[in-house]
């Protein structure tokens, strides 16, 4: 049974102090790691794909990062508009195009 | 562009009716998926499609059915509301080897 697990459930950063979030997956061949943001009230918006050990990608603050076990979500300098719901989520070799997702890292940046 | 739409957006139903909630896509995508997402549980797959005319359980599909008529168009009904429906619905889609992309969900209170 695919499996995920995101830590800490709870984040909260002063405006300008960098963290990481960590996502550990437990995978029957690994396809793709994805990670999705979700504001209050919204669906879960894409951020990035990950598919093999090594491989980063970054979009402005965020760069997601990925190896056999874990990837992180490093945030640099971030802002209040930073804050949200990080879900991180995988799709293994046997499930087609179906996801398993994580419960999420709940972030407040404060100003 | 409006990417997946989900109506409606609330909705409060009594014990034992039954409604459907309409999921449309503009995308051309072929697969489609509804959730269901609850505090402490993340997003949990109820039923998807990988093409028009098909559907397939998920995780969690007791209690639902679904239907996928025409290609752009995804369905979920609740033949009998039950409180433990009480969630918020997100319908996704996405191409073969494309992320999921999702509405923004429908609130939905079973008394």
């Amino acid at each position: 049974e695919d499996q995920v697990t995101q830590s800490p459930e709870a984040l909260r950063l002063q405006e300008g102090e960098s963290s990481s979030l960590n996502c550990s997956y437990t995978v029957s061949g690994l396809r793709g790691l994805f990670w999705y943001r979700q504001d209050p009230g919204k669906g879960p918006e894409f951020l990035f794909t990950l598919y093999s050990a090594g491989e980063e990608k970054e979009k402005e603050r965020l760069k997601a990062t990925l190896t056999k076990k874990e990837s992180f979500l490093h945030i640099t300098a971030p802002k209040p508009e930073d804050s949200a719901t990080y879900l991180c989520a995988v799709q293994a070799g046997t499930s087609g195009s179906r996801l398993t997702f994580g419960e999420g890292t709940q972030l407040t940046v404060n100003p | 562009n409006a990417g997946v739409t989900q109506t409606p957006k609330f909705r409060v139903l009594k014990t034992g009716q039954s409604m459907t909630l309409l999921c449309a896509q503009d995308m051309n995508h072929e697969y489609m998926y509804w959730y269901r997402q609850d505090p402490g549980m993340g997003l949990r797959l109820i039923h998807y499609s990988v093409g028009e005319g098909t559907t397939a359980k998920g995780e969690v599909p007791d209690g639902y059915n679904v239907s996928r008529l025409k290609k752009q168009n995804f369905l979920l009904g609740l033949e009998s509301a039950a409180p433990s429906q009480t969630s918020v619905y997100f319908c996704a889609s996405s191409g073969a080897v494309q992320p999921q992309h999702f509405g923004d969900g429908t609130r939905l209170s079973i008394l």
